[in-house]
């Protein structure tokens, strides 16, 4: 059974960089896609971007200039970087199986972010 | 980007209703990448829907996916009590956008 599992950060300041870490446990890293979305309190999901196992990435536009995503095979591990946090940053981040032209299926526990000064 | 638009935002049904969830996107999604979710609270979204109309392992068949293009349905046959949640579409055709959700709510 795949699960996954994300940690980081939960309280940043505005302006620090959010990083955040997803371990995939059973399956096959290197068959999929590997999807970060995050979802504001109260609010709806936003797709953030994905990444390949050959470290080929497809980023929000809205986030493009912020946003860094890494891959490590070797550990079957996924990270995202968000620099020039602010509070309209502050989130569940999720980190999720799939992407390409595969769905979105499996979904980590989420992370709570908050940015705050 | 391809805009997605539920209806109706809230669905107020009874346990056994029917329910019926509307996404429509601002142009054709490509290839019927359109998936559908459903969120409890305090709760990752799980899939229910992926290619427009395929259920999701183990999903049960009281859930039911239709459309093409522009017009996509979620139809919930009989709702159960677990099944008050809100509900997300995705298309994954062209980049990938949410619609905004529709909450099913008890009556």
């Amino acid at each position: 059974q795949v699960q996954l599992h994300q940690w980081g950060a939960g309280l940043l300041k505005p302006s620090e960089t959010l990083s955040l870490t997803c371990a995939v446990y059973g399956g096959s890293f290197s068959d999929f896609c590997w999807t970060w979305i995050r979802q504001p309190p109260g609010k709806g999901l936003e797709w953030i971007g994905e990444i390949d196992p050959s470290g080929n990435t497809n980023y929000n536009p809205s986030l493009q200039s912020r946003l860094t995503m890494s891959v490590d095979t070797s550990k079957n591990q996924f990270s995202l970087k968000l620099t020039s946090m602010t509070a309209a940053d502050t989130a569940v981040y999720y980190c999720v199986r799939g992407g390409g032209g595969t769905c979105p299926d499996i979904w980590g526990q989420g992370t709570m972010v908050f940015v705050s000064s | 980007e391809i805009v997605l638009t539920q209806s109706p935002g809230t669905l107020s049904l009874s346990p056994g209703e029917r329910a019926t969830l509307s996404c429509r996107a601002s142009q054709s999604v490509a290839g019927t990448y359109l998936a559908w979710y459903q969120q409890k609270p305090g709760q990752a979204p799980r899939l229910l829907i992926y290619g427009a109309s395929s259920r999701a392992t183990g999903i049960p068949d009281r859930f039911s996916g239709s459309g093409s293009g522009t017009d996509f349905t979620l139809t919930i046959s009989r709702l159960e009590p677990e099944d008050f949640a809100v509900y997300y579409c995705l298309q994954y055709g062209t980049s990938r956008t949410f619609g905004q959700g529709t909450k099913v709510e008890i009556k």
